[in-house]
C-alpha cells in the first residue's frame, strides 16, 4: 500500500511550456485534492474531484487544468507555464465519510 | 466565510521543555480542526483533529489540542518538546460550505525550532 504518490518529485520549466503532474492513490478514494504551497501562505487549493469523471475549481485554478479519467489518478496541468507557478505542488485524497486527507510527498515546479 | 490564523510564523523552544501552537479560527458553522505537521522536504501528516466529539483532542508523538468555542481556538501543545519535533505546523478548517468536497482552508503555518 503505497498511499498517495506524486510524479515527478521534482522539475524545471521554461515559461511557456507545459507539463502534466500525475498524482496516484491506491487506497479507494473518492475525493483528490491539488494544492499548491508557497512561503508564508500555507497551501492553497488548486482544483479538486468527488469521483471519477468530475472535477472543480478551488481557489486558485487559474492557469491550471485537472482531469480524472480513472479513480485512482488526478492530474494537473500547466498548458503554458509561467514563472508565478514556481511552487511545491501537494496531492491528497480522502474516503468517503472522513474528513482526512493524505498527502502526498509533494512535486518541486521550478519555472524560469 | 472560514479562515484559520496563527498566531506565530516562528516558534523556538528548548529540548524539553513545552511547546505552544496557536490557532484561532473563524467559522459560521461548527468546524472541524486539524493538525498537520511538515518535516523538510516531506509531505504532510495528520497530527489530529477534532470532529465534534471530544474538546481535548489527543494526536501522534505526545501533541494534544483543546477546542475552545468561546474562544474560537484550537491551540496545539506538548508536555515536553524533542528535536524530532522540529517542523512546520499547519491547523486547518474544513470548509462546511463546500458540501460533500469538504475543502480543507490552510494557516499560514507555524515553523517550530527546538533547541539543545
Amino acid at each position: 500500500n503505497a498511499g498517495v504518490t506524486q510524479t515527478p518529485k521534482f522539475r524545471v520549466l521554461k515559461t511557456g511550456q507545459s507539463m502534466t503532474l500525475l498524482c496516484a492513490q491506491d487506497m479507494n478514494h473518492e475525493y483528490m485534492y491539488w494544492y499548491r504551497q508557497d512561503p508564508g501562505m500555507g497551501l492553497r487549493l488548486i482544483h479538486y474531484s468527488v469521483g471519477e469523471g468530475t472535477t472543480a475549481k478551488g481557489e486558485v485554478p487559474d492557469g491550471y487544468n485537472v482531469s480524472r479519467l480513472k479513480k485512482q489518478n488526478f492530474l494537473l496541468g500547466l498548458e503554458s507555464a509561467a514563472p508565478s507557478q514556481t511552487s511545491v505542488y501537494f496531492c491528497a485524497s480522502r474516503p468517503t465519510g472522513s474528513e482526512t486527507q493524505y498527502f502526498g510527498p509533494g512535486t518541486r515546479l521550478l519555472v524560469l | 466565510a472560514q479562515s484559520v490564523t496563527q498566531l506565530d510564523s516562528h516558534v523556538s523552544v528548548s529540548e524539553g521543555t513545552p511547546v505552544l501552537l496557536r490557532c484561532n479560527y473563524s467559522s459560521s458553522y461548527s468546524p472541524s480542526l486539524f493538525w498537520y505537521v511538515q518535516h523538510p522536504n516531506k509531505g504532510l501528516q495528520l497530527l489530529l483533529k477534532y470532529t465534534s466529539a471530544a474538546t481535548l483532542v489527543k494526536g501522534i508523538n505526545g501533541f494534544e489540542a483543546e477546542f475552545k468555542k468561546s474562544e474560537t481556538s484550537f491551540h496545539l501543545t506538548k508536555p515536553s518538546a524533542h528535536m524530532s519535533d522540529a517542523a512546520e505546523y499547519f491547523c486547518v478548517v474544513t470548509l462546511i460550505s463546500s458540501g460533500s468536497a469538504r475543502q480543507l482552508t490552510f494557516g499560514s503555518g507555524t515553523q517550530l525550532t527546538v533547541l539543545p
